[in-house]
């Protein structure tokens, strides 16, 4: 089955204990994204990824980080976390932005990460 | 982003009733997508549109491109309660040179309840 898994789906840290959130996809795609939804704010992009070994930032960078060192994986990383990145977290996938009839972007299910 | 505008931010329509749910960028449009969203879940996409004029439907949604006004408009016909979700638009800008910016800016959501 086509699928964006994500893990965990739910985290619960205090402040500044380093933590990954895990993305990974089986349909081969080369575009990959990792967003952050909050009440208010709606959905804002925070890196994504063009391909392997190549990340760039998305609107709201700060205070994460990415690597791209498989096309199949695209971890989000959190090096000192702190309370305002409590929120819910997608990643998602493409075959590539600007392929027409193949850019539908697919959505994990989504991390909630509370930061206390 | 206040460069993607989406409204209303939210609706309430009576079952059976149609609605219109409108996207207005105030860039240039590369491509311009639909989603649905559950309230915490994932994004679902419904349609992206690309061409001016051009009108997709999924079952009782219908989408549309206005070039000109580089806007979208989300119709749907005889609602049901299984419609009741958050839609957002996201847009794929154009670039410098014409093709895809390279990511998806999403806004900040309708949230849609439907009355049985």
């Amino acid at each position: 089955e086509a699928q964006v898994t994500q893990n965990p789906r739910y985290l619960i840290t205090v402040t500044g204990k380093k933590l990954t959130v895990t993305c990974s996809q089986n349909m081969n795609h080369e575009y990959m994204s990792w967003y952050r939804q909050d009440p208010g704010l709606g959905l804002r992009q925070i890196y994504y990824s063009m391909n392997v070994e190549v990340t760039d930032k998305g609107d709201v960078p700060e205070g994460y980080k990415v690597s791209r060192k498989e096309k199949r994986n695209f971890p989000l990383i959190l090096e000192s976390p702190s309370p305002n990145q409590t929120s819910l977290y997608f990643c998602a996938s493409s075959f590539g932005s600007g392929r027409a009839g193949k850019d539908t972007q697919y959505f994990g299910p989504g991390t909630r990460l509370t930061v206390l | 982003s206040q460069e993607l505008e989406q409204s209303p931010q939210s609706l309430i329509v009576q079952e059976g009733k149609n609605l219109t749910i409108n996207c207005t960028s105030s860039k240039t449009l590369y491509g311009l997508y639909w989603y649905k969203q559950k309230y915490g879940e994932g994004l679902i996409f419904l349609m992206m549109l690309q061409k001016g004029g051009e009108e997709k439907s999924h079952e009782k949604i219908t989408a549309k491109l206005d070039e000109k006004k580089q806007q979208s408009s989300l119709h749907i016909t005889a609602s049901q309660p299984s419609h009741a979700g958050i839609y957002l638009c996201g847009a794929d800008w154009k670039s410098d040179y014409g093709g895809s910016q390279g990511n998806l800016i999403f806004g900040k959501g309708t949230k849609l309840s439907v009355k049985p």
